[in-house]
């Protein structure tokens, strides 16, 4: 079964910091790849996805994330951050012919003044 | 894109009794899914709800506990029955356009039972 880890529960970072939330997914096959960020209160938004081509992905709000596949892993990044950036964020991978998403347990990104 | 709602937004409720959650949809979709996150928790599949037949529930939830219904391609509910404490979380509604793509989220519902 697929599997999604992401290494940090809680990022804290000051304002104007560069940023990296780390994911790695365990399946083998073709995946497809997705950064969701929830902020408080609220469901969740799509950042980024990648699905194929170029493994480097631009989402909205100036986030980033890179596809390697031979670390398995689709970190996500972003150069300066900002107060509004504090939100949880969830990879999520969808492997083979499957169309239901397999979350991993999100990351805490706390951007402090 | 899908834009969609969810009734009611929080609630709190007794121990023993049932919340029926409603999931409306602003375009027809075929693919409708109800996801729990519980506190500090990531997300859970509960089921995929079938437009015109029964939901397919993931392991560990079962009808008698979470029914639900789909009776159009842009409308669900989810009922929590016998509520417990420990069903207290946040139930959230999505929709997929098809294979390997994105899901897009409703605003869930934060329930509280005492």
């Amino acid at each position: 079964a697929q599997s999604v880890t992401q290494l940090d529960s809680q990022v804290p970072v000051f304002e104007e910091a560069p940023v990296e939330l780390r994911c790695n997914y365990s399946s083998s096959v073709s995946v497809y790849l997705f950064w969701y960020v929830q902020y408080p209160n609220q469901g969740l938004q799509l950042l980024l996805k990648y699905l194929s081509g170029s493994t480097l992905v631009k989402g909205i709000n100036g986030f980033e994330a890179e596809f390697n596949k031979s670390q398995t892993s689709f970190h996500l990044r972003k150069p300066s951050v900002h107060i509004s950036d504090t939100a949880e964020y969830f990879c999520a991978v969808i492997s083979g012919g499957s169309y239901i998403p397999t979350f991993g347990r999100g990351t805490s990104l706390i951007v402090h003044p | 894109s899908a834009v969609i709602s969810q009734k009611p937004s929080r609630d709190i409720c007794q121990r023993g009794t049932s919340l029926t959650i409603q999931c409306q949809v602003d375009s027809q979709v075929t693919m409708m899914f109800w996801y729990r996150q519980q506190p500090g928790q990531s997300l859970t599949l509960i089921a995929t709800a079938n437009q015109g037949s029964e939901a397919t529930y993931e392991s560990g939830f079962v009808i008698d506990k979470f029914p639900i219904s789909r009776p159009n391609l842009t409308f669900s509910t989810l009922t929590v029955s016998n509520m417990s404490p420990e069903d207290s979380s946040i139930y959230l509604c999505s929709v997929g356009t098809g294979r390997g793509t994105e899901q897009f989220f409703g605003p869930g519902t934060r329930l509280t039972v005492l």
